[in-house]
């Protein structure tokens, strides 16, 4: 089955910098890769997404890159702010089933 | 996307004893998902739940312990049966919205056993 690895476990970075969290699969018929936000106490909340037959996708300060060769993809943040404090997960799946997730990034941005 | 609720949003409860968590939606969705996500850790697949037939459950659960129902295409039930300490842990449901394989959450159930 799938196995997706997630780096870092940890990030502290500085407001206004950049953060980038990566994350490699191993099931190369894997089509779908979502990223999901998850504060404290709450439920994940899907960010952005992408799909094997695109490369980059971006909204806002957030934007995610998929290298289909290489089997990973990752998650952009830019001009960070407090608020993006959280655990971050990537995820991979083949036509939504057997979604499997990686093992998350806490990210702190320091005012 | 759609409104999901869940019931109880926690419980603490004894060893031997069982639970079970509902999920409520708000649109009629063919696939829905529950996951367990244990404290600090990330999110497990526990079984998926499609209206109409048996659960498919992931490797390392099983319909004894995890019996799920989905009585229809808005609500669906995982129960938790004798429980120990290590199933302490929070529970959610998720559906399929937009047909485009994008999964929504639920806002988890919190179970802690004594």
């Amino acid at each position: 089955g799938e196995n997706v690895e997630q780096h870092p476990s940890t990030l502290s970075v500085q407001e206004g910098d950049s953060a980038v969290i990566k994350c490699t699969y191993s099931d190369s018929a894997s089509n779908y890769f979502p990223w999901y936000k998850q504060e404290l106490g709450k439920r994940p909340q899907l960010i952005i997404d992408i799909r094997s037959n695109v490369g980059e996708k971006k909204d806002q300060r957030i934007a995610v890159t998929l290298n289909k060769t290489a089997k990973h993809f990752s998650l952009h943040i830019t001009e960070t702010q407090p608020e993006d404090s959280a655990v971050y997960f990537c995820a991979a799946s083949k036509n939504n089933n057997d979604m499997r997730f990686g093992a998350g990034t806490r990210l702190t941005v320091k005012p | 996307s759609a409104v999901i609720s869940q019931k109880p949003s926690r419980d603490i409860c004894q060893r031997g004893t069982s639970l079970t968590i509902q999920c409520q939606v708000d649109s009629q969705v063919t696939m829905m998902f529950w996951y367990r996500q244990q404290p600090g850790q990330s999110l497990t697949l526990i079984a998926t739940a499609n209206q109409g037939s048996e659960a498919t459950y992931e490797s390392g659960f099983v319909i004894d312990k995890f019996p799920i129902s989905r009585p229809n295409l808005t609500f669906s039930t995982l129960t938790v049966s004798n429980m120990s300490p290590e199933d302490s842990s929070i529970y959610l449901c998720s559906v399929e919205w937009g047909g485009e394989d994008t999964q929504y959450f639920g806002p988890g159930t919190r179970l802690t056993v004594l």
